[in-house]
């Protein structure tokens, strides 16, 4: 059984420029969550969609949006990239109520 | 708010002792989930263990047992046998809403087994 997908595994932005980050799910989870890692804040939850629908929603700014696809494929999109938006951004796949499952990880440098 | 302390920035131990990573958390939900997760250096988080605020008794997965004592709002971490391929980032987690997929955090113990 496949784990969860990540693409890309790393990037290279430039300040200002948007960036798009894909998540495939553990087939049959319907549930995909977000999260940011960085050394200073730790890991932080952004948002977790289920069934196409945001379910939660973390406390950053608006520039951070995702969405889910019938397949429960996920994107998050980040725009007008910040040099503190450097991070690891983590999602993570689960069935309701159940633990999750996470991706390796896009790693974002912002330049 | 809900909230995970994890006390111990770092850990060293020596392989095949035994390590227990401690863990307290705060929250005035009554139903609520802990999980412990591994981050080795390749960035990939792990699922060890999960312990829910109405088990009675305390979760194990192999070499991992979880030390719940609710009263306390403690959830620590024990592994048995350390291996040199336990040396990790180890995180803390409450699941704040029940059913809901969000996660809180702690900021993680850094575990290094010596060989």
């Amino acid at each position: 059984k496949a784990g969860v997908t990540q693409t890309p595994r790393y990037l290279i932005k430039t300040r200002g420029q948007q960036v798009t980050l894909s998540c495939s799910p553990i087939s049959g989870h319907r549930s995909v969550s977000w999260y940011q890692q960085t050394p200073g804040q730790g890991l932080q939850f952004l948002f977790e969609y289920f069934s196409e629908t945001q379910r939660n929603k973390g406390n950053f700014p608006g520039r951070f949006s995702g969405r889910q696809f019938s397949n429960s494929r996920s994107e998050m999109n980040v725009s007008t990239l910040e040099l503190g938006d450097s991070a690891l951004y983590l999602c993570a796949s689960s069935l309701v109520g159940a633990e999750a499952f996470f991706g390796q990880g896009t790693r974002l440098t912002v330049v | 708010a809900q909230k995970i302390t994890q006390t111990q920035p770092g850990m060293f131990v020596q392989e095949k002792e035994a390590v227990t990573l401690d863990c307290t958390y705060d929250t005035s939900d009554q139903s609520y989930g802990l999980f412990w997760y591994k981050q080795p250096s390749s960035g990939e988080m792990i699922f060890l263990i999960y312990q829910g605020s109405y088990d009675e008794q305390n979760a194990t997965e192999g070499r991992y047992s979880l030390n719940f004592q609710k009263a306390r709002k403690s959830a620590n971490l024990v592994i048995s046998a350390s291996q040199l391929g336990d040396s990790a980032m180890y995180f803390c987690a409450m699941r704040v809403i029940q059913g809901a997929q969000k996660l809180v955090f702690g900021q993680g113990t850094r575990l290094t087994i010596n060989p």
